[in-house]
């Protein structure tokens, strides 16, 4: 299995709504990453976690909580998005964290209504 | 501070042709180098990586230049084709634990 997987595909979610983004590898790597992509720009990291534990949080606002129960598995809980917040969430993994070739999800679409 | 410089912004080259995407660093601490190919609506796809230990890297059609003096490197599509119609990412990134950092990205476009 060389994928990393992202549930759901799409998501549209009111203001007020708490959702949560999936991300599933089983590669054996213990780096994962979340990270935000708008329209027509680079992928810009959120949060990485290393070993299962919260190794960066880039400034993302509260509203965004990532989580990481094991080593295969990693969340993103959502709260009290706001229409900005709309954008292509993707997860990635890599063998350690740092230089390795990072593996990337086909990523959550998500709108805020 | 934007890390690493990517051009063009766009690209358009017609069926066969050669499409030349170039990226320019300043960390010198940077060590290794990908590419990454985006369809829309997908993540990301790691295309081809260099290190700075070579000076050109060819996987099939795609092939690295790099010029570690310059602090630059590029990517050259030999015999595009409309499939390789997508965004092109360059990166970079260093063993210290610093993040994967992208450049601006280059949208091509492959005419048949």
């Amino acid at each position: 299995d060389t994928e990393v997987t992202q549930t759901p595909k799409h998501l549209v979610m009111g203001m007020t709504n708490k959702k949560s983004l999936k991300c599933e590898q089983h590669m054996g790597h213990r780096a994962m990453y979340w990270y935000k992509q708008k329209a027509k720009k680079p992928p810009e990291l959120m949060f990485v976690y290393s070993y299962e534990k919260l190794s960066i949080n880039e400034s993302v606002p509260s509203r965004f909580s990532p989580e990481c129960p094991n080593s295969s598995l990693l969340n993103l809980h959502l709260h009290a998005l706001q229409p900005e917040d709309s954008a292509l969430y993707l997860c990635a993994s890599s063998r350690q964290w740092g230089n390795y070739g990072y593996t990337f999800g086909s990523g959550t679409r998500l709108t805020v209504v | 501070q934007q890390q690493v410089k990517q051009s063009p912004q766009s690209l358009i080259v017609q069926k066969g042709g050669i499409s030349i995407i170039n990226c320019a660093y300043e960390n010198t601490a940077f060590d290794y180098f990908p590419w990454y190919q985006q369809f829309p609506g997908k993540g990301p796809a790691l295309l081809i990586a260099i290190r700075p230990d070579v000076s050109e890297k060819k996987e099939g059609r795609f092939t690295i230049s790099f010029n570690k003096s310059a602090k630059q490197f590029s990517l050259h599509i030999m015999d595009s084709q409309p499939g390789d119609s997508a965004t092109y990412f360059c990166a970079a990134s260093d063993n210290a634990g610093n993040m994967l950092t992208f450049g601006g990205g280059t949208r091509l476009m492959v005419k048949p």
